[in-house]
């Protein structure tokens, strides 16, 4: 299957400080990208789908200006968690969407973030 | 909304049984389904697609069936090995009034075989 790759796979930051994950498809060009975010013994929530070269479209209940996100190319869509606070402590893993075949998604192995 | 309900939450079985996974989801105008395979601390593997057209799929031990006007799906383990133990989540793909595609979760089923 198609291959996602996240990175960082962990990270601890101090509150305040912003915070970039990297989300690439390496071996297919993904015209749109999911971001979700996962709480303890939760289910995936989906943030925002990002499009390449357009704005991002943000769920209810998601601060576009807090999670910033850019999809520059057909392989690779960021996420910056601006100002971090311990809230937003969390599991994130994004997906890339084949349209050719029937929308299945592949998933990144996720990033966790630990904000102190 | 879209609602997806996963049963059991949790199930322990002894290796070598078979065994089943509940999905239900409450808007039957799908797009399709996905059943993905979590390990702790990590991201999702895909498992099996069925297309909203489509009855069900097969890879290996593996059957996933969709009875789209009932809401239900199933996901049939074949002679479980302790390999299989993960978090099994259902995923229901669709496409808003908006035009946008996006997969709603269940919340799982915690599967862990005993050698």
């Amino acid at each position: 299957g198609a291959v996602v790759s996240q990175h960082p796979s962990w990270v601890i930051c101090k509150s305040g400080t912003s915070v970039k994950i990297e989300c690439r498809s390496l071996d297919f060009q993904a015209t749109t990208m999911f971001w979700y975010r996962q709480f303890p013994k939760q289910s995936l929530m989906l943030m925002a789908t990002s499009n390449e070269g357009s704005k991002a479209t943000y769920e209810q209940g998601v601060e576009k200006d807090k999670f910033l996100i850019n999809h520059a190319s057909l392989t690779l869509s960021t996420l910056t968690v601006t100002s971090a606070h311990p809230e937003d402590s969390s599991f994130y893993i994004c997906s890339a969407r084949i349209p050719v075949s029937y929308n299945e998604q592949f998933f990144g192995p996720g990033t966790r973030l630990t904000v102190l | 909304k879209q609602e997806v309900t996963q049963i059991p939450a949790a199930l322990s079985v002894p290796e070598g049984e078979n065994l089943v996974l509940n999905c239900s989801f409450t808007d039957s105008a799908i797009y399709n389904l996905q059943w993905f395979r979590q390990d702790p601390g990590k991201g999702l593997t895909s498992l099996l697609l069925i297309q909203s057209s489509q009855r069900e799929q097969t890879s290996g031990r593996l059957n996933a069936s969709l009875d789209k006007s009932s809401g239900r799906s199933t996901l049939y383990i074949a002679a479980s090995q302790p390999g299989d133990s993960a978090t099994y989540l259902c995923a229901v793909g669709a496409y808003s009034g908006a035009g946008s595609y996006q997969l709603t979760f269940g919340k799982g089923t915690k599967l862990s075989v005993i050698p």
